[in-house]
């Protein structure tokens, strides 16, 4: 796990509270990813990462705003979320500019909206 | 809309037996498959990657491609307790103008002693 690192491992936040998530890689990859992770349901891709630029945003509401300044680092900005956004938002990254192959991925951020 | 197709089990099985996970996918055209496991509270680690149709083993565990009958699985072998997780089909995809890989909702694995 200590390839992808991901902080806070847990967060609590109101639905006027404004967050980030963080994200970091160690592996000397280019691309990177943010997964939503709810109960039942398959790991839905939000935002891919290529060398810094935003490759695919997946249909994410404006709520979530993601950030890439550099390869290694990814974050996830949150604001006015809502209680159906409470999940595991996990970060993952992978070697080159054919992303999709062989992901790593972090611990996760556990997200609880009240 | 592209889809990977999992049982979500639970898959019940004893210490020491074979465990059989299947997955079905839609793209027709897909060309690299994915299994992860992921323990309960963690976060999904890669098992095994198969890209040609057939086997391939590694260790315990052996995944099975068929392209022509869109069909992946994995077996493990003399199954453990430690081995109870849920195991998560990945499959590239092309997707708009590139790939990204398409998850099914997994399956989950118990195995008792």
């Amino acid at each position: 796990e200590t390839g992808v690192t991901q902080t806070p491992r847990h967060l609590v936040m109101g639905m006027t509270n404004k967050k980030s998530l963080k994200c970091e890689q160690h592996l000397g990859h280019n691309a990177m990813y943010w997964y939503k992770q709810s109960a039942k349901k398959p790991l839905e891709l939000m935002f891919v990462y290529n060398f810094k630029e935003q490759t695919e945003n997946n249909s994410v509401p404006s709520r979530f705003s993601p950030e890439c300044p550099n390869s290694s680092h990814l974050f996830l900005h949150l604001h006015t979320l809502q209680p159906e956004d409470s999940a595991l938002y996990l970060c993952a990254s992978s070697q080159g500019a054919d992303y999709g192959e062989t992901q790593y991925f972090g611990p996760g951020t556990r997200l609880l909206v009240l | 809309q592209k889809e990977v197709e999992q049982n979500s089990g639970p898959l019940s099985v004893p210490e020491g037996a074979i465990a059989s996970l299947n997955c079905t996918y839609s793209d027709r055209v897909s060309q690299s498959f994915f299994w992860y496991r992921q323990y309960s509270g963690k976060s999904p680690e890669l098992i095994m990657s198969i890209y040609s149709n057939g086997d391939k083993e590694d260790g315990r565990f052996t995944a099975q491609l068929n392209k022509a009958s869109q069909y992946v699985s994995l077996l493990i072998r003399d199954s453990q307790p430690s081995d109870s997780a849920t195991y998560l089909c990945a499959v590239k995809s092309t997707r708009g103008t590139g790939t990204a890989l398409i998850f099914g909702k997994g399956t989950t694995l118990s195995v008792s002693s």
